[in-house]
């Protein structure tokens, strides 16, 4: 059982290109959620999916986009990189029937240059 | 809308000594709060929850916290400090009516542990 496995640890890219950040889960769990990680500002909430088909904004949407064709996987896509992006980013998932406990995924470290 | 504030940014304790990480939150219905820690370069694990049930909660690693409604906070605390300890904790607030049991977190406490 591997949980929630992000790829890869670790990215650079130049402002301007595009890149996917991977996230699946092997759980079963009908939430998903992307968090970014910035000094002194806790985590904040990308996107979501409650469910296969289904996905939302957070609080801090724009520059991303998601899509969850599978329970199983939900992709981050950079779409035009940014300085502003470069941060740590977390996935997470969870399930009404867990009590909606997050479990989180090791983390990915993107720097845009 | 919903909010946490962690009041101290840095703690510095010595090991053996008390721990107190102090977490205020605002949310307009009945929160769930949870305390996640994070070791450096490491993802995040989660210490403790808080549902509704018991006010005083026990996680891992001998934490517990306790929510207060009245005070509306949910203060973590540790009888005594190990350098183990030493991390960056969060505390994190979510209401079960959001769709996507969406958290928001705290900016964060780093707690530092002496020898």
């Amino acid at each position: 059982n591997a949980g929630v496995t992000q790829t890869p640890k670790f990215q650079v890219l130049k402002t301007g290109q595009s890149m996917t950040l991977q996230c699946a889960q092997d759980m079963n769990h009908e939430y998903m959620s992307w968090y970014r990680q910035d000094p002194g500002m806790g985590l904040r909430l990308i996107h979501y999916s409650v469910g296969a088909g289904i996905t939302d904004q957070g609080e801090v949407p724009n520059g991303y986009n998601v899509s969850r064709s599978t329970t199983e996987d939900f992709p981050l896509r950079l779409l035009s990189a940014a300085p502003s992006q470069t941060s740590v980013y977390f996935c997470a998932s969870s399930s009404r029937t867990g009590g909606y406990e997050q479990y989180f995924g090791p983390g990915t470290r993107l720097t845009v240059t | 809308a919903q909010s946490v504030t962690q009041l101290d940014s840095h703690v510095s304790v010595s090991e053996g000594t008390p721990v107190l990480l102090r977490c205020n939150y605002s949310s307009s219905y009945s929160p769930s709060l949870f305390w996640y820690v994070q070791h450096p370069n490491k993802g995040l694990q989660l210490l403790l929850k808080y549902t509704s049930a018991a006010t005083l909660v026990k996680g891992i690693n001998g934490f517990e916290a306790e929510f207060k409604k009245s005070e509306t906070s949910f203060h973590l605390t540790k009888p005594s400090a190990h350098m183990s300890d030493a991390a960056e904790y969060f505390c994190v607030v979510s209401d079960l009516r959001n769709a996507g049991n969406m958290l928001t977190f705290g900016g964060g406490t780093r707690l530092m542990v002496k020898p």
